[in-house]
């Protein structure tokens, strides 16, 4: 049980465009995702927490309109970057949480490279 | 600002080795987790812990959680290759609040 998708593993994109990423929660519903960013050999940095049904909420210095995040159900988050250029590479973590519960269950990753 | 401290940064141990992470804060957490992160790959919750002075084991690991609720450390026994991985603790300070995470521990277990 608590088994977190993310789509794609990995993608490399061209300096400019879009890219989405979604994370799922494959056997339990989640009120809410996290999505969180890290460089190599440091830990996770949160970067914002989706509701589901309502606005994410983001940490300071995260630009919401450059990073824009979805949680249209229970099942699943999206996160978007928009414009992406290379300073946006990262690999890109996002977890999921069951109402009332303390623990978080993350997904696999996505390694994102801007050209 | 509510911080996490993790020390060591870094551990080289040899397999048969015990080694000990310590995370600690100056506020009071509601729970706190330990997850392990190999390259490339998501966390992976180990343990969770809420009640000051509780103590948790699995297999070789052994987790505790201060009496004040405030530190925890994470010891394992007779480590083994398999064990090498980056070590997170991550705290939040009331139920469904958000993971703060320590700076994390980079394990090596050589052979």
């Amino acid at each position: 049980g608590a088994v977190v998708s993310q789509h794609p593993s990995w993608v490399i994109c061209k300096s400019g465009t879009s890219v989405k990423i979604e994370c799922r929660s494959l056997d339990f519903q989640a009120t809410t995702m996290f999505w969180y960013r890290q460089f190599p050999k440091q830990s996770l940095m949160l970067m914002a927490t989706s509701n589901e049904g309502s606005k994410a909420t983001y940490e300071q210095g995260v630009e919401k309109d450059k990073f824009l995040i979805n949680h249209a159900s229970l099942t699943l988050s999206t996160l978007t970057v928009t414009s992406a250029h290379p300073e946006d590479s990262s690999f890109y973590i996002c977890s999921a949480r069951v109402r009332g519960s303390y623990e978080q269950y993350f997904g696999p990753g996505t390694r994102l490279t801007v050209t | 600002t509510q911080l996490l401290e993790q020390s060591p940064q870094f551990l080289s141990i040899q397999e048969g080795e015990n080694l000990t992470v310590y995370c600690n804060s100056s506020s009071v957490f509601s729970s706190l987790q330990w997850y392990r992160q190999e390259p490339g790959e998501g966390p992976v919750l180990l343990v969770t812990v809420v009640t000051g002075g509780e103590v948790k084991k699995l297999k070789r690991l052994t987790f505790q959680f201060g009496d004040a609720r405030k530190d925890s450390s994470l010891h394992i026994t007779a480590a083994q290759p398999g064990d090498t991985g980056l070590y997170l603790c991550a705290g939040t300070w009331w139920a469904g609040n958000k993971l703060t995470f320590g700076g994390g521990t980079r394990v090596l277990v050589k052979p």
